[in-house]
């Protein structure tokens, strides 16, 4: 069964300092996959998306992500983290391409950044 | 506004009393999906409509849970007879129509419940 696992609950950075969230899936086939940010009292929003091709995506607010297939993870990096950064994050996989059906998401990372 | 609106906000009930939450989509999104969302924990998939049809419910659906979605425009999740695990953060999120997968998904702010 697909699966996304966050490894770290909690992370805190500095301010200006670089910043890598950790995601690993189980997927059978090549997977579509999402990183999602949560501030508090609000929506999720889409940071980015990997489906083919190009494994590095850029996204929104200076966030890039990986797809390492021979690793099974899609890390989320960004080079200078702001405090408007904090927040919770989600990595999600599609469970059914075709149907274009239900994410699953890991359980998120808390994003905590001090000055 | 148009994104995907939730009403009410925040409920509060007492076990054991049925509540009604709606979802207004993104009016062109043909697909709607329902997530749960408790404490320290990722969405948990519900279900999921395209148009007014219910294509896919997860287990975590029991039978005192209902969603509709009568002219594929808004959706309603009724929970009967609550209990204090219903507690949660109800996410309702659309998305329109595509190749599959390749559409994203645009999430609404929540619906957050306490059974007391």
């Amino acid at each position: 069964a697909q699966s996304v696992t966050q490894p770290d609950i909690h992370i805190t950075v500095s301010e200006g300092a670089s910043l890598e969230l950790r995601c690993n899936y189980s997927y059978g086939a090549t997977p579509y996959l999402f990183w999602y940010v949560q501030s508090p009292g609000q929506g999720l929003q889409l940071l980015l998306k990997y489906f083919s091709g190009d494994t590095l995506v850029q996204g929104i607010k200076g966030f890039e992500a990986e797809f390492k297939r021979s690793q099974s993870s899609f890390n989320l990096r960004k080079p200078s983290v702001h405090w408007s950064d904090a927040a919770e994050y989600f990595c999600a996989v599609v469970a059914n391409h075709q149907a274009g059906t239900a994410l699953i998401f890991g359980k998120g990372t808390t994003l905590s950044v001090s000055s | 506004d148009t994104g995907v609106s939730q009403n009410p906000r925040h409920k509060i009930t007492k076990r054991g009393q049925n509540v009604t939450f709606r979802c207004d989509p993104i009016s062109e999104h043909n697909r709607l999906y329902w997530y749960r969302q408790t404490l320290g924990q990722g969405p948990e998939f519900l279900t999921y409509f395209q148009n007014e049809a219910q294509l896919e419910k997860s287990r975590l659906l029991s039978d005192r849970f209902s969603a509709e979605r009568p002219k594929g425009s808004f959706s309603t999740l009724e929970i009967q007879r609550t209990e204090q695990g219903d507690s949660a953060m109800y996410l309702c999120a659309s998305s329109p129509t595509g190749q599959g997968a390749l559409c994203e998904a645009f999430f609404g702010q929540g619906t957050r419940l306490t059974v007391v």
